[in-house]
């Protein structure tokens, strides 16, 4: 059975930091999705991984995928208050998701 | 049309009601799902219908009946539901395998079972 495990489930950080969120899978997958959910909406695309090696950026957001080590990381560069949200990366066609990770940025 | 429309945006319905959720993309995706989402927690897929046909029941009970007319419009159909299927249902598309299958969410629809 496919699972999906994301660290942190929570990370509070200020303005101005960078982090990393990373996503763990248990089978080979050659797929792998980020979306960003705000609070009572649904689920917007930000970054479609289709091979190993790939790395993709928009604005502060860059995703990157190790399919040999089974991890995806999404790396926030210089946060703004505007990227909290809940990140989530899901994993092959049906969307396997992880727990997602709650992300809260500070002034 | 880039988007991804459901109706209604919330419904309530008592236990031994029968309603249905609508949802419709005109952005010629071959596949259409419905997710189920509890609060705090992610999605889950109920349905997948590629060129309009079933393909993937993730053991969902049959209280739930999905229902793909047309390559556009996609239906779940409720029926005896209880408390615990209170939840958000998302429907997505996504152009299919050939592509990335990158999957488009619509709104949702808030459903609460009295």
């Amino acid at each position: 059975e496919l699972k999906v495990e994301q660290n942190p489930l929570f990370l509070s950080m200020q303005e101005g930091k960078n982090y990393t969120i990373y996503c763990n899978y248990s089978t080979t997958s050659d797929r792998l999705y980020w979306y960003r959910q705000d609070p009572g909406k649904s689920l917007e695309s930000l970054f479609v991984l289709l091979s190993n090696g790939a790395v993709k950026q928009e604005g502060r957001l860059m995703a990157s995928l190790d399919t040999k080590a089974r991890l995806s990381t999404l790396h926030i560069t210089a946060a703004v208050h505007d990227l909290s949200a809940t990140y989530f990366c899901a994993v092959e066609e049906k969307l396997v998701f992880g727990q997602g990770t709650r992300l809260t940025i500070n002034p | 049309d880039t988007e991804v429309t459901q109706t209604p945006k919330h419904l309530v319905m008592g236990m031994t009601n029968k309603k249905s959720l609508k949802c419709e993309q005109h952005m010629g995706h071959r596949a259409m799902y419905w997710y189920k989402q509890k609060a705090k927690k992610p999605p889950e897929l109920m349905f997948v219908y590629s060129y309009e046909k079933l393909s993937i029941n993730e053991s969902v009970p049959s209280r739930f009946s999905p229902e793909c007319p047309n390559s556009s419009l996609l239906n779940l159909h409720l029926h005896a539901l209880q408390p615990e299927d209170s939840a958000l249902y998302l429907c997505a598309s996504s152009q299919g395998r050939i592509s990335s299958n990158e999957q488009f969410f619509g709104p949702g629809t808030r459903l609460t079972v009295l």
